[in-house]
């Protein structure tokens, strides 16, 4: 079946630092890929996705390439923010299932902390 | 625009006694809908997810059940809460058509004492 892996955490840097969270996938289809941000206390929101090989997706300073090659989308950012602590899921969605119910499948997340 | 609201926000409930968590999404029509649980830490497990009214999937066997009376309303129940039902509670929901990028509500913090 399909799966996602991440990195451990907690990722922890001081503020203007050089992110980088690895996510290595394995699916059967062609999936789409998606990174999705929790703040504390809140739900998850998208914060950038890809759907095909090569595309890069971008939001907020963060950039992740779908590498089909590699089987994987690592998220970054050139200069973090006390702001970006949070958890980081990656996800991917693939064919649906029956019924035409994408079941996606996501990561264990990754705390990031930012120290000023 | 679209817009999923998820009540209550917080809720602390004895053993033993019932539950009924509300999910509603504005602003789309027929869409997928998803339960999730966040025990401690940070995994998403899935619980339920339906297509369309009456249309209820499970994922894990539990003493929860869903419904959905209505196109854009999620209900999770359960007749008799257990200690480990406690857990932080997410509803999403996603179009039908496109990447299938889930968008989430707010989620319910649900304490079992």
């Amino acid at each position: 079946g399909d799966s996602v892996t991440q990195m451990e955490g907690p990722v922890t840097l001081s503020e203007e630092a050089f992110l980088t969270i690895n996510c290595t996938y394995t699916a059967t289809g062609y999936p789409s890929l998606f990174w999705y941000v929790q703040y504390p206390g809140e739900g998850l929101q998208l914060l950038l996705k890809a759907t095909k090989a090569d595309d890069k997706g971008s939001n907020k300073g963060f950039e992740a390439t779908y590498r089909k090659e590699t089987t994987s989308f690592h998220l970054e950012k050139g200069s973090v923010q006390v702001s970006d602590s949070a958890v980081y899921f990656c996800a991917l969605s693939d064919v649906p299932a029956s019924g035409g119910s994408y079941i996606p499948t996501f990561g264990r997340g990754t705390s990031l902390i930012v120290h000023p | 625009s679209q817009t999923i609201h998820q009540w209550p926000a917080t809720l602390v409930q004895p053993v033993g006694s019932p539950l009924s968590l509300e999910c509603t999404v504005e602003g789309t029509s027929n869409p997928n809908l998803y339960w999730y649980r966040q025990a401690a830490g940070r995994g998403l497990q899935l619980l339920f997810y339906s297509v369309g009214i009456g249309q209820i999937s499970s994922e894990v066997p539990q003493n929860l059940s869903a419904s959905r009376p209505q196109d854009r309303q999620f209900i999770l129940s359960s007749k008799k809460l257990l200690l480990s039902d406690s857990g932080f509670y997410l509803c999403a929901w996603t179009k039908r058509g496109n990447s299938y990028e889930q968008y989430f509500g707010p989620g319910t913090r649900l304490t079992v004492t």
